[in-house]
């Protein structure tokens, strides 16, 4: 089955110290996105990537990195210097389309993070 | 203003019953629109895209307004399982600028 898997589901972190988010795709997407959701709010973009090793900063940025080295990976560290990382990541993919932001997402399940 | 703009809700609707979305937006040039469906504490799946021509899918009917900015989502007869919370998207060409709606909560009750 083709689909996006993001892992693990929860994830608890102490203060101070690196974690890093799975996301893999096997619908061989070209682009691929993180984003952060808290209570009430819209997604928010943090990092997007529309080809192998390249990445370009979203919305929030600060606090997290990312790398793209194949097509079906794109993994997240959120880092110790992300001041307020509790929230829902959501890892989504789509196919490339004339370099527009057209095309229709889809999203992984999701990891909750949890600062300790 | 936000980019995207939805009432949050909740709305408390009867089975049975029709309810609408309404969501605007800022960018003029946007391109590209959909409703997007989240169940509790679940990822968003793509209900619907948005056309100028409007588009209908069984129960479900979404219309586009350029010239006023807003996109509607009709809900016609609503089931239990319609309750969810409904991001309404917004798609704007010259990179990957997409936003995201805060989402409309809708519970239905039996």
């Amino acid at each position: 089955d083709g689909g996006i898997t993001q892992s693990p589901k929860y994830l608890f972190r102490k203060e101070g110290q690196n974690v890093t988010l799975s996301c893999e795709q096997n619908l061989n997407h070209d682009a691929m996105y993180w984003y952060r959701q808290d209570p009430g709010q819209g997604l928010r973009l943090i990092y997007y990537s529309q080809i192998v090793n390249d990445f370009q900063k979203g919305d929030i940025a600060e606090g997290y990195s990312v790398s793209r080295e194949k097509k079906e990976s794109f993994p997240l560290t959120v880092t110790s210097a992300q001041k307020n990382p509790t929230a829902f990541y959501l890892c989504a993919s789509s196919p490339w389309a004339r370099g527009f932001s057209t095309d229709t997402q889809y999203f992984g399940p999701g990891t909750r993070l949890t600062v300790l | 203003r936000k980019e995207v703009e939805q009432d949050p809700g909740p709305f408390n609707v009867p089975e049975g019953a029709t309810v609408a979305f309404n969501c605007t937006y800022s960018n003029s040039a946007s391109q590209s629109f959909f409703w997007y469906r989240q169940d509790c504490r679940k990822e968003p799946k793509l209900l619907m895209s948005v056309y100028s021509s409007g588009n209908e899918d069984g129960r479900f009917t979404a219309q586009l307004n350029r010239a006023s900015q807003y996109i509607s989502l009709l809900i016609r007869d609503s089931k239990l399982s319609d309750s969810a919370t409904y991001l309404c998207v917004v798609g704007n060409t010259g990179g990957f600028k997409t936003i995201f709606g805060a989402g409309t909560r809708l519970f239905v009750k039996a």
